[in-house]
């Protein structure tokens, strides 16, 4: 079965960049799209990015200028990087593993990490 | 907004079923597969059904997936007390300015 672990600060002050890396086991992270999903409060859920294993990202066209998630050498985490943190930012961040097979979905997921922007 | 329309809430008595709709465009439902996920208060989502219609294992089929047109449905039958949740429909959004999408979730209230 395969398990995700999101890990990373718990608060983040306005301006820096927020960093969170996933750990991926009981499974290969090959032929897999990497994801990051978050949900602010009172909201819906809101795709931030995903990383194929090969390297290639793809990010949501309104959060695209401030995210970078990479794929650790050792293959088995991933991270998300978001710079100039504000508010709007606070969110539970889930990281996910993506298919893309007819459609695309989000076969296993993290339990989430809360993560708050404030100074 | 959500590009993905679904009621704020919905509700039903235990062994009724229940119907969840998602709203769309072409660009996204009208083009693409929907997937259904399922959260439990205070746990992680969980994959419910994908490619409109499709059970992953493991889930029982009381929770059956459609689409038409630029619209999905999930439907729930024998509800359960164990079944009050919130649920998000997804897919792909084709536009230039878009990629996975989602809804802005339903309550699921077992009364």
């Amino acid at each position: 079965q395969v398990h995700l672990q999101e890990s990373g600060p718990g608060l983040v002050r306005p301006s820096e960049t927020l960093s969170l890396t996933c750990t991926v086991s009981g499974g290969s992270i090959s032929n897999y799209y990497w994801s990051w999903i978050r949900q602010s409060p009172g909201k819906g859920l809101e795709w931030i990015g995903y990383i194929y294993y090969g390297g290639s990202a793809n990010y949501n066209p309104t959060l695209k200028s401030r995210v970078t998630i990479s794929v650790d050498a050792s293959e088995t985490q991933f991270s998300l990087q978001l710079s100039s943190a504000t508010a709007a930012d606070t969110a539970i961040y889930y990281c996910a593993r993506g298919v893309i097979s007819r459609g695309h979905y989000f076969d296993f997921w993290g339990q989430g990490v809360l993560v708050s922007v404030s100074s | 907004q959500p590009v993905l329309t679904q009621p704020p809430s919905v509700s039903a008595t235990p062994g009724q079923k229940v119907t969840i709709p998602c709203s769309g465009g072409s660009s996204n439902i009208g083009s693409n597969y929907v997937s259904w996920y399922q959260r439990l208060p205070g746990t992680a989502p969980r994959l419910l059904i994908y490619d409109n219609n499709r059970r992953p294992t493991g889930i029982p089929d009381r929770f059956s997936g459609s689409k038409s047109g630029t619209s999905a449905t999930l439907d729930i039958t024998g509800l359960q007390t164990g079944d009050e949740a919130d649920y998000y429909c997804g897919t792909w959004d084709s536009s230039l300015n878009s990629g996975r999408v989602f809804g802005g979730g339903t309550k699921l209230t077992v009364l």
